[in-house]
Order: structure tokens, then C-alpha cells, then sequence
């Protein structure tokens, strides 16, 4: 069974520049996850789709947006790129996110490593 | 206050040892509370989910204090493939459940 995969794994853009960071979840997964790790950092929450809706999002500006699509892919988008964006954009799934469904799994993929100069 | 806060280590310990991680919450309506480990320069993959009565999985077992918002992590009898960070992760309902992490424990396990 393939796992979570993202790409590109490694990319470098420029300040003001755009990126766009893709996600396949494992089949059967129907939620999706985004977290940063920036150098030395951990994890922090992006952003949850699941059913193709954005059901969360972490304390970032509105210059990092997504989206999900039918078959439960996701993008991360970034726009005007800051040298402070530069980090490990971890995408991951799991089964629906419920409240019943308990000890809710995040399965991770490999990771975007984006640099910006 | 971060949300889940580690003591980011590292531990230093010898091969065979016992060693002790510790991570606690802010949250008191977390819900699922889980350890990944992360190798350098990898993606976190779960070591274990931690319940309410304490569960064990070979030489690590994890146990949770609701009371004091604090989970625990032990790893009896360290091997050198030990080494790595050890995130600790809880699920939390604010406007939508999100898992968040702690920064982690940096573990090296030494021969």
C-alpha cells in the first residue's frame, strides 16, 4: 500500500515568489493535514481539510491557503514567499476526523523542503 | 504558554540505560494523546498512542495523568537505534480537532 507522498521534495524560490506543495494521502484517508517545521522547530499546525472542506486552520496569514480535491489530494499554497517561510511543509492523513473516531492516527508524508533567498 | 510543551533534551545515554520523557498540556479538553519519533531529517511516524491506563509496547510504555496534564514517555534498555526526537502529540477540538505537537526531545543513545 503506497503511503502519504508529496512533492517536490526539495525546491527553491525566491522572496515574493509563489510556491505550490502537493499531497496524496494513503487510499481510504479522507483527511488531510499541512504542518511547517522550520530548522530546529517542530511542527506546527497549517491547515485540515477533510471532504474537500478546509475544517481548521493554524495561526498563519492568509497568504498560505490550500485546497482538497475530490479524490482527498490536497495543495498547499504559499504566496509572497518570506525567508522565514523557508522549512519542511509536512503533509499528512488519516481516516475521517471525528469526534467518535478516537485515537485519530496522522500517517506523514516525506515532506516539501522549501528554501527561500 | 505553548500548547504542548517537551524538555528538548538532548539525553545523552549510554547503551542499555533507562531514560524518561516527559510532556505536558495546556489544553484540559485534549482528547487522544500520541508519541511519534522523528528521525534527522525524516517525517514523525508513530511510535504509540498513549491510553488512560497506561499501555506498554515492548521495551517503551507510555502512561497519562489527566490530573496534571502531563504524558510520559519510558524506553527501557536503550539500543542505538534509539536516537532520535521524540514528539509528543495531542488532538484537541478548537474550531476543528488539530493534532499539535510539542517541539520534541532529542534522544542519543551512545555504545
Amino acid at each position: 500500500e503506497a503511503g502519504v507522498t508529496q512533492s517536490p521534495t526539495h525546491l527553491i524560490k525566491t522572496r515574493g515568489q509563489q510556491v505550490t506543495l502537493r499531497c496524496s494521502p494513503i487510499s481510504g484517508h479522507t483527511s488531510v493535514y499541512w504542518y511547517q517545521q522550520a530548522l530546529g522547530l517542530g511542527l506546527q499546525f497549517l491547515l485540515w481539510y477533510d471532504e474537500g472542506e478546509e475544517r481548521n486552520r493554524g495561526n498563519f496569514p492568509p497568504r498560505f491557503s490550500g485546497r482538497q480535491f475530490p479524490n482527498y489530494s490536497s495543495e498547499l499554497n504559499v504566496n509572497a514567499l518570506e525567508l522565514e517561510d523557508s522549512a519542511l511543509y509536512l503533509c499528512a492523513s488519516s481516516v475521517q476526523d471525528r469526534v467518535s473516531s478516537g485515537a485519530n492516527v496522522l500517517t506523514f508524508g516525506a515532506g516539501s523542503r522549501l528554501t527561500v533567498l | 504558554r505553548k500548547e504542548v510543551e517537551q524538555d528538548p533534551g538532548p539525553f545523552n545515554v549510554p547503551e542499555g540505560a533507562t531514560v524518561a520523557f516527559n510532556c505536558t498540556y495546556s489544553n484540559s479538553a485534549s482528547q487522544s494523546f500520541f508519541w511519534y519519533r522523528q528521525d534527522c531529517r525524516k517525517e514523525p511516524k508513530l511510535l504509540m498512542s498513549v491510553y488512560s491506563s497506561g499501555n506498554e509496547d515492548g521495551r517503551f510504555t507510555a502512561q497519562l495523568n489527566r490530573a496534571s496534564q502531563y504524558i510520559s514517555l519510558l524506553i527501557r534498555d536503550s539500543k542505538l537505534s534509539d536516537s532520535a526526537t521524540y514528539l509528543c502529540a495531542v488532538r484537541v477540538l478548537t474550531g476543528g480537532f488539530k493534532t499539535i505537537f510539542g517541539a520534541g526531545t532529542r534522544l542519543f543513545v551512545k555504545a
